[in-house]
């Protein structure tokens, strides 16, 4: 069974900075095309995509963020690290980690598997003073 | 940037009935490109749909995805009392790499 567990400070003041780490049980780092995504969603509102890295270590980041994230991974632990700078109380949000995985049970690319499964139960991060 | 709408905000049905959910890209994107996921309170979303039509492992057949080009929908034959959550469409390959809908709430009636 593939699981992915978020952990990190529940709580930071506006200007620090925010990491977060993605630990995969079931799922290796190693694997050919295994990636892993970070996606926020603040109390109440919508899912918003932050930052892909991807099995061979390429890396992208949301346009309106990409100043402030850095994303990791290391692969001996089976862990993918996500750094945010300059934290603002509008990041509040729960943070959550995805297996990125855009191949079919044959081990065929398929387009259509760009998405995001099975995702972490999230970690809820507040930023307040 | 495409941009993804869903319609309506909030669907009020009762068990037993049939929900359309809407999701409306700004620009032309590959049925390819375009995933449904589902939420309920205090769960991390679950994949239902990818490819637009393509239900994912273990999703029942009352799911439902269809659509192309801009306009994708989103059924459910007959809704069952685990069914009512809120509903988030994503599409991948325009910048953003990843963007969701702002999601439509389906309660009960």
């Amino acid at each position: 069974q593939i699981t992915l567990k978020e952990s990190g400070p529940a709580l930071v003041k506006p200007t620090q900075t925010l990491t977060l780490t993605c630990t995969l049980s079931g799922l290796s780092l190693s694997t050919s095309g295994v990636g892993v995504g970070w996606i926020r969603q603040p109390p109440g509102k919508a899912l918003e995509w932050l930052a892909l890295i991807s099995w061979d270590d390429e890396k992208r980041y949301s346009p309106s963020l990409q100043n402030r994230l850095t994303i990791t991974k290391d692969t001996s632990k089976d862990q993918v690290v996500l750094t945010m700078t300059n934290m603002d109380p509008v990041d509040t949000a729960t943070y959550y980690c995805a297996r990125h995985f855009p191949y079919d049970s044959r081990g065929y690319f398929s387009d259509s598997l760009n998405l995001f499964d099975p995702w972490g139960q999230g970690t809820l991060v507040t930023v307040s003073s | 940037e495409i941009v993804l709408t869903q319609s309506p905000g909030t669907l009020s049905l009762s068990p037993g009935e049939r929900a359309t959910l809407s999701c409306r890209a700004s620009q032309s994107i590959s049925s390819s490109y375009l995933a449904w996921y589902q939420q309920k309170p205090g769960q991390a979303p679950r994949l239902l749909i990818y490819g637009a039509s393509s239900r994912a492992t273990g999703i029942p057949d009352r799911f439902s995805g269809s659509g192309s080009g801009t306009e994708f929908t989103l059924s459910i034959s007959r809704l069952e009392p685990e069914d009512f959550a809120v509903y988030y469409c994503q599409q991948y390959g325009s910048s953003p790499l990843f963007s969701f809908g702002p999601g439509t709430k389906v309660d009960v009636k």
